[in-house]
């Protein structure tokens, strides 16, 4: 199975301020032939189902707003917040979908300090 | 507007089996995968398994957690996906949901509002 891992369990930063989350994988998510990396960015909120932030690493999904970006490639990734707003306190986890089982990393929990 | 509906959880004892039902709206049911993942109370979220397309003969992917004790159908004619639970474990408690994606190398993009299967005597 492919595990995937989060930097972090909790982070608290103030609002207005950068967040950062990095996600690393046991093996390359790069799938070659179509130069894709399978994997994805949900923020989750208590209560609310997953809502999809990213995928193929970096591609923004619409109406996310602009201040989260992802990147990374292969087995490192990253999601970052530019500057933190109240709403964006959540867990975030970071998911692969190039193997079979899909995995979840554990979960990053942003709240505001 | 796309919209997936979770349905069918409760109360049940461990060994038992229970049916949840993921019907969607909004869109062609029947191109989309159906992807379920859970969440048991104060963790993650924790992949189950999916079904792939009719076209592609619904082939059917489990986590190892619940394989031999869950499975999928879909009858794409009522855009509705199952998820059979049987033998129901007390580490089987969570809130279920069901999600929609694309294919092979998409990602899951809408998720229902989950549904909460809770396991015990």
């Amino acid at each position: 199975d492919i595990v995937v891992t989060q930097s972090l369990d909790s982070v608290a930063v103030s609002l207005g301020e950068r967040v950062t989350i990095n996600c690393k994988s046991s093996q390359s998510l790069l799938y070659n032939s179509n130069n894709k990396n399978y994997l994805a960015w949900y923020q989750k909120k208590p209560g609310q189902p997953p809502k999809l932030l990213f995928f193929w690493a970096s591609t923004r999904e619409s109406g996310v707003p602009d201040r989260f970006s992802g990147s990374g490639s292969g087995t490192d990734f990253t999601l970052t917040i530019s500057s933190l707003q109240a709403e964006d306190v959540a867990v975030y986890y970071c998911h692969q979908y190039y193997g079979i089982p899909w995995t979840f990393g554990q979960g990053t929990k942003v709240e505001i300090k | 507007e796309v919209q997936l509906v979770d349905s069918g959880g409760g109360l049940i004892q461990p060994g038992r089996s229970l049916r949840l039902s993921c019907t969607g709206s909004g869109y062609n049911f029947g191109e989309y995968a159906v992807i379920w993942i859970r969440q048991p109370p104060g963790k993650g979220l924790e992949w189950v398994g999916l079904t792939g397309r009719k076209i592609y003969g619904e082939a059917t992917v489990f986590a190892a957690s619940v394989q031999g004790r869950f499975s999928i159908s879909r009858d794409d004619s009522r855009n509705i996906a199952y998820l059979q639970m049987n033998s129901l474990r007390v580490e089987d408690t969570a809130v279920y949901y069901c999600g929609r994606a694309r294919g092979s190398g998409w990602p899951t993009d809408y998720w229902g509002q989950g549904t909460l299967v809770t396991v015990s005597s």
